[in-house]
């Protein structure tokens, strides 16, 4: 069974700073990682996907990587704004059985930038 | 274009009682999941349907059933609620199935109170 493990839980950094958040999983066998913005009592908002064959994406501040063979995904994100606070959400894309794809969630980081 | 809709947005119901959630895709989309998210936890997914089939089911009870209609609109109906099932349930669209790369979409969920 897909396991998704997000550490930090919670990060608080001041504005400006660069930051990185970790995800790790335990099955190498996925097909695409995701990182979801989710703001309190909202729905989630895409980031970034990175395919299984891809190392990495970016998007404006934000950079997420992939070791699929270790496992781990980092998302960095530059210059910390207070608009950036959130919930960060991993997710990776794997095969489930029986002829269907399953997309598995960590916990999340809960990241608050400090004005 | 209009989100992702869904409805009601916040209910409550007593225990033993049954709901039907709705969700209305972003025109053009062809696949909708659903997915239930407990109070700081990371959402569970709990199906997928594309093309008004089901192409995946998380490990929930047989009291969760779904359909996906022929515009593409989707009811998740929750029978014999439990205290457990309060949550937080969304409504994921995407143009193409998981398998497609497109980006997912999120409505902002249905807010599930059982008492």
């Amino acid at each position: 069974k897909q396991e998704v493990t997000q550490i930090p839980a919670a990060l608080s950094v001041p504005e400006g700073e660069n930051l990185v958040l970790n995800c790790s999983f335990t099955d190498s066998a996925i097909y695409n990682l995701q990182w979801f913005r989710q703001d309190p009592g909202k729905g989630l908002t895409s980031l970034l996907l990175i395919q299984s064959s891809q190392r990495e994406q970016t998007s404006g501040r934000l950079n997420a990587s992939l070791d699929k063979s270790s496992g781990r995904s980092t998302l960095y994100i530059a210059a910390s704004q207070p608009g950036d606070s959130a919930t960060y959400l991993c997710a990776v894309l794997a095969y489930s059985g029986a002829g269907s794809y399953q997309l598995t969630f960590g916990k999340g980081t809960k990241l608050s930038v400090i004005p | 274009d209009a989100g992702v809709t869904q409805s009601p947005t916040h209910l409550i119901k007593t225990r033993g009682q049954q709901v039907t959630l709705r969700c209305s895709p972003i025109s053009g989309h062809k696949s909708v999941s659903w997915y239930q998210q407990v109070l700081g936890q990371g959402p569970q997914f709990i199906f997928q349907y594309y093309e008004k089939e089901e192409r995946g089911r998380g490990n929930f009870p047989d009291r969760f059933s779904a359909r996906q209609f022929p515009n593409y609109s989707s009811e998740l109906n929750v029978n014999a609620l439990l205290l457990g099932d309060s949550a937080l349930y969304l409504c994921a669209s995407s143009r193409g199935g998981l398998l497609s790369g497109n980006t997912i979409y999120f409505g902002e969920g249905s807010w599930l109170t059982v008492v």
